[in-house]
C-alpha cells in the first residue's frame, strides 16, 4: 500500500525556536524525496529536495534515512513567516512523477 | 513570468452540469498533472500527462476526464459533477516529469457542487 505519513500537527512554537518534522514512507523502492510548503489557501511550492547525504538551505536542514524509511525537516530560528503547512512528498517509481505521493501535511504556527 | 494558470479560480455549480477547468503553463513543460486536495486527505493525483496526447490515471480518476492536445494546456473535465467532487483542485507541471524535478503548481480552483 502506498503511504506517506507525517507528524500530526499542529506545531505551535515561539519565534526563534527549533522545530523538527518527520515523515515516514512505506515503499522501500522510493526514489526521490521533497519537502513542499503550502501557505493557507495557496498552492504548494517546493521548499527543498532531500538528498541521501542530507542537505541544508539556510535555516532549513533535510535528512533522509533509507534504512528506516523516513525523512526529516529541521527549521532553526523559526520566523513568523515560516507559518505554513509542510508537505512531505515521495516519488515511488524510478524516473517518473506519475505516482508522486503527498503526505497530508504538518501545520506549523510560529507565534511572536 | 513563468507560471501555471487555472480558470476559473472559484466555481459553484449544480449536480450534473458539465464543467471544464482550464490549466495552462508557459514554461514549455512536457509533464502536467491534476490533483485534488481535501481536508484530512491531502493532495491526491487525478490524472497526469507525460506529453501531448499521452494521459494516465492517477489515484482518483473516477468522474474526471482530461485531454492534452497541446503542450501548454491540460483541461480537467467533469462530465456530470457530483457533490463529492467539491474540492480544491490544483494543476501542476514539470519539465519532463522525472522523479527529481520540481513541480510547479497553479493557484488552485475551488469547486463547490450543490
Amino acid at each position: 500500500r502506498k503511504e506517506v505519513e507525517q507528524d500530526p500537527g499542529p506545531f505551535n512554537v515561539p519565534e526563534g525556536a527549533t522545530v523538527a518534522f518527520n515523515c515516514t514512507y512505506s515503499n522501500s523502492a522510493s526514489q526521490s524525496f521533497f519537502w513542499y510548503r503550502q501557505d493557507c489557501r495557496k498552492e504548494p511550492k517546493l521548499l527543498m529536495s532531500v538528498y541521501s547525504s542530507g542537505n541544508e538551505d539556510g535555516r532549513f536542514t533535510a535528512q533522509l534515512n533509507r534504512a528506516s524509511q523516513y525523512i526529516s525537516l529541521l527549521i532553526r530560528d523559526s520566523k513568523l513567516s515560516d507559518s505554513a503547512t509542510y508537505l512531505c512528498v515521495v516519488s515511488p517509481l524510478g524516473g517518473s512523477q506519475g505516482n508522486l505521493i503527498f503526505g497530508k501535511g504538518t501545520k506549523l504556527s510560529v507565534k511572536p | 513570468e513563468a507560471q501555471v494558470t487555472q480558470n476559473p479560480r472559484y466555481l459553484i455549480t449544480v449536480t450534473g452540469k458539465k464543467l471544464t477547468v482550464t490549466c495552462s503553463q508557459n514554461m514549455n513543460h512536457e509533464y502536467m498533472s491534476w490533483y485534488r486536495q481535501d481536508p484530512g486527505l491531502g493532495l491526491r493525483q487525478i490524472y497526469y500527462s507525460m506529453n501531448v496526447e499521452v494521459t494516465d490515471k492517477g489515484d482518483v480518476p473516477e468522474g474526471y476526464k482530461v485531454s492534452r492536445k497541446e503542450k501548454r494546456n491540460f483541461p480537467l473535465i467533469l462530465e456530470s459533477p457530483s457533490p463529492n467532487q467539491t474540492s480544491l483542485y490544483f494543476c501542476a507541471s514539470s519539465l519532463q516529469g522525472r522523479s527529481w524535478e520540481t513541480q510547479y503548481f497553479g493557484p488552485g480552483t475551488r469547486l463547490l457542487v450543490l
